[in-house]
């Protein structure tokens, strides 16, 4: 089966720096990945489309100057959190779209990220 | 506006009852839908889509458009399907999904 990977599956940093998280595409290629991000026992909420070659979609509310999205290629996509603060911790999620077969959606692990 | 809604956070039923999960949504197309689960400690997986129309770890879900419901059933739960489940609907060809809250289920001895 497909297979998605993030990383760094947690992190914790200090309010003001930028961290970037990284999703992997393991054995397919993906020209499309979503960034989700879940809060404690609540549900997953889209933040924004990553295509391959061109500029994210954001969803209405998501602030774009502030997570930074770049699909630099088939199989990786970069979400960087710039000057973050504590409300920003959160579990982020990908998601890659598998173009062969039924167009499924796999899931990475998510990544814990903690701003001090 | 799309919409998925799953009106129970929590059910809790004893192994060998049966089960069903909610959900409803809203939708003006034509929808697609999905139920994904999370095993503790597990990413976020597929369980079905209903354009398959199949039964998955004896999981079944009927896309009832007069109703707007796709309703997640088995009829013996087992405790190895505690999990949390989200039915999630797809809105746009770019396949974006929408989800809805997520129901846990707690399945005793």
């Amino acid at each position: 089966g497909a297979v998605v990977s993030q990383h760094p599956s947690w992190v914790i940093c200090k309010s003001g720096t930028s961290v970037k998280i990284e999703c992997r595409s393991l054995d397919f290629q993906a020209t499309t990945m979503f960034w989700y991000r879940q809060f404690p026992k609540q549900s997953l909420m889209l933040m924004a489309t990553s295509n391959e070659g061109s500029k994210a979609t954001y969803e209405q509310g998501v602030e774009k100057d502030k997570f930074l999205i770049n699909h630099a290629s088939l199989t990786l996509s970069t979400l960087t959190v710039t000057s973050a603060h504590p409300e920003d911790s959160s579990f982020y999620i990908c998601s890659a779209r598998d173009y062969r077969g039924l167009y499924e959606q796999y899931f990475g692990p998510g990544t814990r990220l903690t701003v001090t | 506006a799309q919409r998925v809604t799953q009106p129970e956070k929590l059910l809790s039923v004893f192994k060998g009852a049966p089960v069903e999960l909610k959900c409803n949504y809203s939708y003006s197309g034509s929808p697609e839908l999905f139920w994904y689960v999370q095993y503790s400690r597990q990413r976020l997986q597929l369980l079905l889509r209903h354009i398959s129309r199949e039964s998955i770890k004896g999981f079944t879900a009927d896309l009832n458009k007069g109703e707007t419901s796709f309703h997640l059933k088995k009829p013996f739960a087992q405790e190895e399907d505690s999990a949390m489940y989200y039915c999630a609907l797809i809105y746009n060809q770019g396949g974006k999904l929408i989800f809805g809250q997520g129901t846990e289920l707690s399945v005793k001895p």
